[in-house]
């Protein structure tokens, strides 16, 4: 079963707008969030991550919130560029090593 | 070369045979992974390679598919018999090591198409 939910699906949004996507988990035992990138024929690539002993992480136009005792979190883009155009995908591990545990992920689509 | 490097790039089969997936890691990086990743999917985890430890294979999907790691660098990934659900994008990835980063760096991917 996925031990992460990510959503939605898919989301459009006009240039300059802010992008929210949302992830879940369930596994207590979680503790390091990572969001990735990937363009259409490339391999992701890591956009930001957090640690669950800080509430948000922001780096440029990108924010991590987390919500521990929720066991949520979600990636912000702000001021959203069509380069900013691709694949969201979160994942979670215990320990922070690399056996992930990645999200569905979100295409997302900024409009000029 | 400077990043993780896969080949074939595509490779399309037919039901029943044997296919290699090779992947080329950043040069230093003890740690190798592969991942599948399906269409309309998100990564799912197949087998992890750290230095000269025993592979944790758990992600494996079944006995068809097995890989290895010659002198701690590159890596192959075999799927016997293979089957139309075999299909995907596998992804290879490297890191440093085990440490507390987690950051992974993906070759751009084999994708096999099984008929």
């Amino acid at each position: 079963q996925q031990q992460v939910k990510q959503s939605p699906q898919s989301l459009i949004v006009q240039k300059g707008g802010i992008s929210i996507i949302n992830c879940a988990y369930e596994n207590t035992a979680f503790d390091y969030f990572p969001w990735y990138q990937q363009f259409p024929g490339k391999g992701p690539a890591l956009l930001i991550a957090i640690r669950p002993d800080v509430s948000e992480k922001k780096e440029g136009r990108f924010t991590i919130s987390f919500n521990k005792s929720a066991k949520q979190f979600s990636l912000h883009i702000m001021d959203s560029q069509p380069g900013d155009s691709a694949t969201y995908f979160c994942a979670a591990s215990p320990g922070g090593w690399g056996k992930l545990q990645f999200g569905a992920g979100t295409q997302v689509v900024v409009t000029p | 070369g400077a990043g993780v490097s896969q080949s074939p790039s595509n490779k399309v089969t037919e039901k029943g045979k044997d296919v290699e997936l090779r992947c080329d890691p950043i040069s230093g990086h003890t740690a190798l992974y592969w991942y599948r990743q399906s269409l309309g999917q998100g990564l799912e985890f197949l087998i992890y390679f750290q230095g000269n430890s025993a592979p944790d294979k758990s992600g494996l999907p079944s006995d068809r598919f097995s890989a290895e790691r010659t002198g701690g660098s590159v890596s192959t990934l075999t799927i016997q018999r293979t089957q139309q659900e075999d299909s995907a994008v596998y992804l290879c990835a490297s890191s440093q090591d085990r440490g507390y980063t987690g950051e992974l760096f993906f070759g751009e991917g084999s994708r096999l198409t099984v008929l």
